[in-house]
């Protein structure tokens, strides 16, 4: 079985340009979260999807944003990039929202020069 | 305000020796609390989760306890390996119905250097 799986898994942007990133989840997988992990701030939650509705959304300013699709797999998409949205950014999925365990993907790192 | 503190924040053990790992939470109402283990460039990968009940909980080298009331939780590696060199996350979720986020609180790891 197949785990999740993060596109690109290193990707290097100028300031100011956009970026896309993908996740494709466990098969059977209705819910996808997304993080980042930065050395300073740890992890912390940008927001999580399911079946294509936005669920929940942390705190984070209106240039990052996402969608899901029919087939569970999810975008995560940030505009105007900044120095500081260098980071790794993770996905997790689960089989539906709830408590229920997540499984993480191996990230995709993002460099902001 | 939702908080979880690990502690240390690194530690260096020598091969074949125990550590424990101490994670502190104030997230209330509590639902289940996990250990994460997380390679360098990796994403995390479970190691346990513990709900209310549940005082300890094993996964091979890896024991993990849970004080409720305490609101404390540690993780004890046993016989340590070099690849057991990773940071260590503690992840506590919430029942809060209007949470905002995904309910999860995140500590910030605790970083371990297993040395032969």
């Amino acid at each position: 079985k197949a785990g999740v799986t993060q596109t690109p898994r290193y990707l290097i942007k100028t300031r100011g340009q956009q970026v896309t990133l993908s996740c494709s989840p466990i098969s059977g997988h209705r819910s996808v979260s997304w993080y980042q992990q930065t050395p300073g701030q740890g992890l912390q939650f940008l927001f999580e999807y399911f079946s294509e509705t936005q669920r929940n959304k942390g705190n984070f300013p209106g240039r990052f944003s996402g969608r899901q699709f029919s087939n569970s797999r999810s975008e995560m998409n940030v505009s105007t990039l900044e120095l500081g949205d260098s980071a790794l950014y993770l996905c997790a999925s689960s089989p539906k929202t709830g408590p229920y365990g997540y499984t993480f993907g191996s990230g995709t790192r993002l460099t902001v020069v | 305000k939702n908080q979880v503190e690990q502690s240390p924040q690194s530690l260096i053990i020598l091969e074949g020796k125990n550590c424990t790992l101490q994670c502190n939470y104030t997230v209330s109402p509590f639902s289940n609390l996990r250990w994460y283990k997380q390679d360098t460039g990796r994403g995390p990968v479970s190691l346990t989760i513990m709900t209310f009940s549940e005082n300890t909980k094993s996964n091979g080298r890896y024991t993990a306890t849970l004080d409720a009331d305490t609101k404390q939780s540690s993780l004890h590696i046993t016989a340590s390996q070099l690849s057991d060199s990773a940071s260590y996350i503690c992840v506590v979720r919430s029942r809060e119905i209007k949470a905002a986020g995904n309910k999860l609180t995140f500590g910030g790891g605790t970083r371990v250097l297993v040395k032969p």
